[in-house]
């Protein structure tokens, strides 16, 4: 049984490009989140989905980010007009129903130049 | 706020020692915990967890405490071996039905042979 997939696993943009980072949840898992993390810290909350809906995007920034998990396909952390700022390391996570363990990607360092 | 605390930045054991990484929480509300474990370029891996209704859980060698009075929960790693060097973060989850997790800052645990 395939892990939580993602990519790519690391991404350089220049700064006003936009980044893409894809999702593949564990198979039987419907629930994913995106968590971001910042040099020397911990994880942070960015977004929960279930298939076709936002359930809790209370840690995503107002602009700029977005995310989706489509009825078919993986789900989509998009990153507009990128800047300095945003290099991090951004985790997916998927469960396959409420209140249950989240299990981690590999995560996708991205890097602003 | 830094709801979830992980005061030791760093721990080294010997190895066949115990490891005893600790976590505080100001969130009276969170009543789920999590450890994860993580190397470098990698995703978090679950480790254990424990809900509020109990005070410890174990699995194996490791071995995860609660003192709700206190806000404080702990992990034991007992024998403690070289693969176990890693960052671990804490993480908890509130009784509002919220999935989301908040994690802690890490603490890098080295095992010297």
């Amino acid at each position: 049984n395939a892990g939580v997939m993602q990519n790519p696993r690391h991404l350089v943009r220049r700064r006003g490009q936009e980044a893409r980072l894809r999702c593949s949840p564990m198979k039987g898992h419907s629930h994913v989140y995106w968590y971001r993390q910042l040099p020397e810290e911990g994880l942070k909350f960015m977004v929960y989905l279930q298939k076709e809906n936002i359930i809790d995007e209370s840690g995503m920034p107002k602009e700029r980010f977005s995310a989706e998990f489509p009825k078919e396909g993986p789900s989509i952390l998009r990153i507009q007009q990128v800047v300095r700022g945003d290099s991090a390391a951004y985790f997916c996570a998927s469960s396959p129903t409420y209140q249950e363990t989240q299990y981690f990607g590999p995560g996708t360092r991205l890097l602003v130049l | 706020d830094q709801q979830v605390k992980q005061n030791s930045p760093s721990l080294s054991v010997q190895e066949g020692r115990i490891s005893i990484l600790n976590c505080d929480y100001t969130n009276s509300m969170f009543d789920y915990f999590l450890w994860y474990k993580k190397y470098p370029a990698e995703g978090p891996t679950f480790l254990i967890s424990i809900s509020s209704i109990k005070d410890k859980n174990e699995d194996g060698r490791f071995t995860v405490f609660l003192n709700k009075s206190a806000k404080h929960l702990s992990l034991h790693i007992v024998p403690s071996q070289p693969g176990d060097s890693a960052v671990y973060f804490c993480a908890a989850r509130d009784n509002f039905g919220n999935e989301k997790l908040t994690f802690g800052t890490g603490t890098r645990l080295t095992i010297i042979p």
